[in-house]
């Protein structure tokens, strides 16, 4: 099928420590792979993407890669700071503009 | 960057009451906005995709009559709830995506979010 999973939560981290969120996906081909951010009471903002095979997004501080051997775009960032804290989500392009998203991770950065 | 509105961002009404919510691309012009629910500490559900100008398509088990969807003009999409339900509530949240001369793979530009509470 086409299907997103990701890491469950609740990840619960101190500032300063190195986070991965990983996120596998089932999929025919290579779709387009995103991981989108959304702080509380707020709507998703986009956090970096990957396109293709071996491509790299990243975007403050924030980086995954595109594997397809092992289906996987785990996001990592090596320091996390407070104000990081919010729900992630992994998600694919199914077909030209369908978004599927993963169930998303909550994230929790204590001082 | 690209941004859109949604509006209002939080609604609470009494059952039986008809809502509409609206979103605005500000700065593009969406050829293609979609709908999503998000129930409590759960995923986005695309409800349905729609083009303006056209019928929207809706996903499996979304009720059409329920929930209406209009496209008019293309900065400007709009999702009624009719006759609110308390099952009806949740968070409601539109993105917008625009395209271009060339085509290609325009991203998707999320709203805030709606919070629907029906009593």
């Amino acid at each position: 099928g086409n299907s997103v999973t990701q890491m469950e939560g609740p990840v619960t981290l101190s500032e300063e420590a190195f986070l991965t969120i990983n996120c596998t996906y089932t999929a025919t081909g290579y779709p387009s792979l995103f991981w989108y951010v959304q702080y509380p009471g707020e709507g998703l903002q986009l956090l970096l993407k990957a396109t293709k095979a071996d491509d790299k997004g990243s975007n403050k501080g924030f980086e995954a890669t595109y594997r397809k051997e092992t289906t996987s775009f785990h996001l990592e960032k090596g320091s996390v700071q407070v104000s990081d804290s919010a729900v992630y989500f992994c998600a694919r392009l199914q077909g030209a503009q369908k978004l599927v998203f993963g169930q998303g991770t909550r994230l929790t950065i204590n001082p | 960057g690209a941004v859109v509105s949604q509006h209002p961002s939080r609604v609470i009404c009494k059952s039986g009451t008809s809502v509409k919510i609206e979103c605005r691309s500000l700065d593009f012009q969406a050829t293609t906005m979609f709908w999503y629910r998000q129930f409590p500490k759960q995923s986005l559900m695309l409800m349905a995709t729609s083009n303006e100008g056209s019928k929207a398509t809706y996903e499996q088990g979304v009720e059409k009559d329920k929930f209406l969807i209009n496209h008019a003009s293309l900065t400007l999409s709009t999702l009624t709830v009719t006759s609110a339900h308390p099952e009806d509530s949740s968070f409601y949240i539109c993105s917008a995506r625009g395209s271009t001369v060339l085509g290609g793979n325009q991203p998707q530009h999320f709203g805030d979010g709606t919070r629907l509470s029906i009593l």
